[in-house]
Formats: C-alpha cells, structure tokens, sequence
C-alpha cells in the first residue's frame, strides 16, 4: 500500500513570500489533516477534511493560510505571505473512518523562511 | 497549561536497557491514547494505542493508561539502537472521524550500542 505522498520535501522563502504543499493521502482515506510542527514540538493540528468539505479548521490563521481539497482527494496547503515563524514542518495524513490505526503521516514538507 | 505535557530530553540509555516514557495530561474526557515513534525527517508512524485504562503489550513495547492520574507511560524492553527517535505521545476525545488528536512535545530517545 502506497503511503502518504509530499511534495516538495524542502522549501527555503524569504519572508513576505508565497508557498504551497501539495499532499495524496492513501487511496480511499476519507480524512485528510494538514499539521504543523514546529522544532522541538509536537504536531500541531492546522485542518481536517472530511472528503472535500472542511471539518476544523479553528488553529488556522486564516489571514494568511488557506487549504483545498478538491474532488476529495489530493490537498494543498498555501501560506500567502510568509512569516519567520511559518518555518517548521507541514505533515499531511490521512486515515479511513472510526480506524484509529489506519491514521498514517506522510514524510513531510521543511519550511524555512528567511 | 498545556493539554498534553512531556518531557522532551532527550533520554540517552545503553543497548538492553528497559526506558520509561511518560506523558500527563489534564483533560479528563481523553479515551484514547496513542504513542508515535518518529525518525529523523520522517512522519510519526503509530506504534501503540490503548482505549481508557490498562496496559495493552505488543512485542517488546507495552503502553500503560492511568485515568485516574492522568498519566500515561511507554516501556521498551530490551532498547536497540534502531529505537532512536523521537517518541510522541497522542490522545483524543472519542473515535469519531471529528476529534481532534493533541500531541504532547515529544521524548528523544538516544540508545547507544
């Protein structure tokens, strides 16, 4: 079974910048969870779909972060414009309904912004 | 006061040796409880998850869930240096497709040969 696909895997901006990530969950995953996770912290939930309509999204900053998922599929997240404390990690998952084990994290994008 | 607290290390332990990781948390309508293990550059990959309290094991890894303390720990017996990582603990309300899952900081595990 394929796994969860990011790209790219590295990102260096400068600040004031625009970027985008593109993630493919695993086939038939119906949820779709954008995270961040900063340096020396654990992930921390930006948005969940449920196929293509939005189920949280409360800890987006929603002035500069913006998130798709259309046809229920593949996701992008975009940061427009970028600040300093945007660098960290963005890890998509994806999972089936009520299957806690099947909740699986792709590789990840790096952000650096500078 | 954060949700989830963990000690972040990093936790260095020679080859053989039994290590304890630990995890609190103060909301007490969490039911499961979840334990990540994460590589360098590399996703969280799910090693364990207990619903409520007890102790559930799974080869040398046993998770244990104490409600009423609000406590939740990971022993690995018999550490290998190949369990160098970074291990997350994870819990959420319930198992419907709309809790959210709040991850505490993260524990570094260093094993050396």
């Amino acid at each position: 079974e394929a796994g969860v696909a990011q790209s790219p895997r590295y990102k260096i901006i400068e600040k004031r910048q625009s970027v985008a990530f593109w993630c493919n969950p695993i086939s038939g995953h119906a949820t779709l969870y954008w995270y961040q996770q900063i340096l020396g912290q654990g992930p921390k939930l930006l948005i969940q779909f449920q196929n293509n309509g939005v189920v949280d999204d409360s800890q987006l900053p929603k002035d500069r972060f913006s998130a798709e998922r259309l046809k229920g599929v593949d996701s992008t997240l975009k940061i427009q414009p970028a600040k300093l404390e945007d660098s960290a990690v963005y890890l998509c998952a994806s999972r089936q309904n009520r299957d806690l084990k099947s909740y699986t994290f792709g590789s990840g994008t790096r952000l650096t912004v500078v | 006061q954060k949700e989830v607290e963990q000690d972040p290390g990093p936790l260095s332990v020679p080859e053989g040796a039994i290590v304890s990781l630990n995890c609190t948390y103060s909301n007490s309508a969490f039911q499961y409880f979840m334990w990540y293990r994460q590589y360098s550059r590399k996703g969280p990959e799910l090693l364990m998850y207990t619903y409520s309290s007890g102790n559930k094991e799974d080869g040398r890894f046993t998770a244990q869930v104490d409600k009423s303390s609000k406590y939740i720990s990971l022993f690995i017996r018999d550490s290998q240096p190949s369990d160098s990582a970074t291990y997350l603990c994870a819990m959420r309300r319930g198992n419907t497709g709309f809790q959210k899952l709040v991850f505490g900081t993260g524990t570094r595990l260093l094993v050396s040969p």
